[in-house]
This record gives C-alpha cells, sequence and structure tokens, in this order.
C-alpha cells in the first residue's frame, strides 16, 4: 500500500524568503502525486500535480515541485514567501486502484514571519 | 454557482444520535470521496463511490454509512455517534478515472459529538 511522509509538522519562513516543503513517498509503480493548500477553515484547494513528462511541475501561486525517483521525493518549492501563503500543505499521492483514491500525508503547517 | 457544497458547516450532538452530513456537487462528476480530518493523520478516506449506487469502503469506515442514490448527492450518517468521530469531515468529487484528474474538496463540516 501506498504512503506520504510530510516530515515537517511545522515551518516558519519570514516573508519574501524561499520555501521547500518535504514530501516522501511509498509507491510500488510510476506514482500519481499531488500537493494541497489548506487555508483556516477551507476546504484543500490543487495547486499542482504530476504524473508523468517533466520532472519539475509548475503550479498555481508561484508554486512548482520536483519529483525525484531516486530519492522517493515530490518536495514543494517557492523563491519567495507571501503572508497569504500562511497555511497546512498537503502531499497526496493516488493510488493504482479503481478509484485512484487519494493517500494524504499529515500536513505541514506553515507560519510566515512579516 | 457550480461547485460542491457541504452541509451543515458546523454541528454538535450527542453520543448516540444519528446525524447524517450532507455532500452535493453541481458538475456531475462521477466519483465522490469522503474523507475525515483529525490532527496528525491528514486526511483519512472513509467511504468514496464511483457512480450512483457503487460505494466501496475506504481506510476507516466503520460507524459511517453512505449512499448514492443521485449522482449530485453523497451523504455520509454516522448511526450512531461515538465521541471517536468528533472530527472535521470532508467531501470531495472527482471527474473521472484518469490519473490526471484531481479531487475538488468541499469546505467541510466540524462535527463535534459530546
Amino acid at each position: 500500500a501506498q504512503s506520504v511522509t510530510q516530515p515537517d509538522i511545522h515551518i516558519t519562513v519570514s516573508e519574501g524568503a524561499s520555501l521547500e516543503l518535504r514530501c516522501n513517498y511509498s509507491y510500488g509503480a510510476t506514482p500519481y502525486l499531488f500537493w494541497y493548500v489548506q487555508s483556516p477553515g477551507q476546504g484543500l484547494q490543487l495547486l499542482l500535480k504530476y504524473f508523468s513528462g517533466d520532472t519539475l511541475v509548475q503550479g498555481i501561486k508561484g508554486f512548482e515541485a520536483e519529483f525525484k525517483r531516486s530519492q522517493s521525493s515530490f518536495n514543494l518549492r517557492k523563491p519567495s514567501v507571501h503572508w497569504s501563503d500562511a497555511a497546512e500543505y498537503f502531499c497526496a499521492v493516488g493510488s493504482s486502484g479503481s478509484a485512484r483514491q487519494l493517500t494524504f500525508g499529515s500536513g505541514t503547517q506553515l507560519t510566515v514571519l512579516p | 454557482d457550480a461547485g460542491i457544497t457541504q452541509s451543515p458547516r458546523y454541528k454538535i450532538t450527542e453520543t448516540g444520535r444519528q446525524v447524517t452530513l450532507m455532500c452535493h456537487q453541481t458538475w456531475s462528476h462521477s466519483y465522490m470521496f469522503w474523507y475525515r480530518q483529525d490532527l496528525g493523520h491528514g486526511l483519512r478516506l472513509i467511504y468514496y463511490s464511483a457512480a450512483a449506487d457503487i460505494t466501496d469502503k475506504g481506510e476507516v469506515p466503520d460507524g459511517y454509512v453512505v449512499s448514492r442514490s443521485k449522482t449530485e448527492n453523497f451523504p455520509l450518517t454516522l448511526e450512531s455517534a461515538t465521541r471517536s468521530q468528533t472530527s472535521v469531515y470532508f467531501c470531495a468529487s472527482r471527474a473521472g478515472w484518469g490519473p490526471d484528474q484531481p479531487q475538488h474538496f468541499g469546505d467541510g463540516t466540524r462535527l463535534s459529538i459530546l
């Protein structure tokens, strides 16, 4: 069965600084990978996805992620963080089963300092 | 507006009571999902549905019942609520089976069981 690990429960960065959120997955075949963001009191919004092709994927809000098969990682990055990026971020892997269910990591809470 | 809506947004009930959480989507998506979100666990899949009248268990189905008589609705029922079911519940939908199809989430229902 697939699994996702987000090693950092909480990350604090200053506004304007760069950001990298880590995600490691366990999956037997080529994974389908997603990053979602959750603002307080809201549902999850898709930031970006990867399922084949170029290993560097661009998403919304200036985010990007790089798939590294050798490291089983799919880290999320942003060159310059804005205060509005403060939220919780979830990495997820899609299964190959009939419904392609998502398995989520436990999330990383991002705090942005002014 | 088109989208996925959950009701109620907040619910307080007592142990042993039956409670139903509603989920409605206007996209005519085939797949629908119910997750619960608990601190430290990310989102865990409760039940999912591939189409009307087709449902299947996820990772944590015990104590929950679902139905899907119409494509657009996917209610989740706690037949006899327990305190361990206090959580935030998210409904999601997805258009099709393809790996590049993301899930779209509602804003969640915060359920407290006293």
